[in-house]
Order: structure tokens, then sequence, then C-alpha cells
């Protein structure tokens, strides 16, 4: 069964630092990997998506996630944080199959030190 | 304009009573989800609809019973409400099925007294 791990439930950094938020995941086959950000009050957005090829992924906003299957990881990073990313992330897994969905992690929510 | 649009955005109800909270996406998606998130942020994936058919039904009680009208809009109603159903419950739509972007509401924020 699909599942994802996000090990930091809070993590803050101050504003112009880089960041590194860590994912985890556990699919037999290739995963199709997402991340999403959940600003206070609101839905969840699409920063970026890996289903194949190079494993260094752009996203928006200036995050990019690298696919590291010998790692089982898709970490998301960013050289230098605003106080606007503060938010909650989400990693998640999808794989095809006429029963798939999209797993989510558990979310890490990120501060911005001033 | 909202892409995906869900009301009402808050809901307080007593134990016991019936509602319904609903979703419209002008996208032009076929496929949209029910998602709902618990106090700890965890999201779980309830239903997901493609052109009209149910196709994902997680392990919800049946007092859940989603109902897609068109493939642009996706209700959620729920019966004989408990204390555990407090939570915010989100809309989602996509394009591609269930691999594809998906866009999502802002949100319901369910409380249940």
């Amino acid at each position: 069964a699909q599942s994802v791990t996000q090990p930091d439930i809070h993590i803050t950094v101050s504003e112009g630092a880089s960041l590194e938020l860590r994912c985890n995941y556990s699919y037999g086959a290739t995963p199709y990997l997402f991340w999403y950000v959940q600003s206070p009050g609101q839905g969840l957005q699409l920063l970026l998506k890996y289903f194949s090829g190079d494993t260094l992924v752009q996203g928006i906003k200036g995050f990019e996630a690298e696919f590291k299957r010998s790692q089982s990881s898709f970490n998301l990073r960013k050289p230098s944080v605003h106080w606007s990313d503060a938010a909650e992330y989400f990693c998640a897994v999808g794989a095809y199959s006429s029963a798939s969905k999209i797993i989510f992690g558990s979310g890490t929510r990120l501060s911005i030190r001033p | 304009d909202t892409a995906v649009s869900q009301t009402p955005k808050y809901l307080v109800t007593q134990m016991g009573n019936d509602k319904s909270i609903k979703c419209e996406q002008n996208l032009g998606h076929d496929t949209m989800y029910w998602y709902k998130q618990d106090s700890k942020k965890f999201l779980k994936i309830m239903f997901s609809y493609n052109n009209k058919e149910l196709i994902i039904n997680e392990t919800v009680p049946n007092r859940f019973s989603p109902k897609s009208p068109d493939k642009a809009h996706l209700n959620l109603h729920i019966n004989s409400l408990e204390l555990g159903d407090s939570a915010v419950y989100f809309c989602a739509s996509s394009q591609e099925g269930q691999l594809g972007e998906q866009y999502f509401g802002p949100g319901t924020r369910l409380t249940v007294t």
C-alpha cells in the first residue's frame, strides 16, 4: 500500500534562509509524487509534481523537489524563503491503477522568523 | 473567477441533524473529490466522481452520501451528524483523473455540537 511520511511536524526558518522539507514514500512501483501548500484558512495548491523523467522538478513560487529512488524520498527545497511562504506543506503520492488515489502525508508546518 | 467553490464556508450544527455541503467547479474538469481534514491537518480522501460516476469510495460511514447532478457539481450530504464529523471538508477537481493536478476549494469548516 502507498504511504507518505513527513517526519517534521513543524519547522521554523529565518527569512532569506534556505529550506528543505523532507518527504519519504512507500510504494512498490514508480510513484507519482506531489507537493501541495495550504495557506491558513485556504485550500491546497499544487506546488510541483513528478511523474517521470528529470528527477529534479521545478515548481511555482521558486520551489523545487528532487526524486531519489534509492532513498524513497522527494524533498522540497527553496534557496531563500519569504515571509509569505509560511504555510502547511503536504507531500503526496499517487499511483496509476483502477483504484488509484492520492495519499497525503501528515503535513509540515513552516514558520518564518523575521 | 472562483475555480472551485464550496458553500457554506462555515457550518455549525447540533448532533443528529442532517446537513449538506455544495461544491461547484467551473474548470471543465471531469473528476471531482471530497476530502476530510481533521484537527491535526490530516487529509483523507472520502469520495471521487468521474463524469458523475462514483470511482472512489473510501471507508466512510454510509451517513455520508455524495451526489453529482452533473460533472460540474459534487455535493455532500451528511445524515445524523456526530461529534466526530467535525472537520474541514474540501472539494477538489482535476482534469486528468486521479493523477492530475487537483484544484481545491476553500473548504467548509463543519462544527458539530
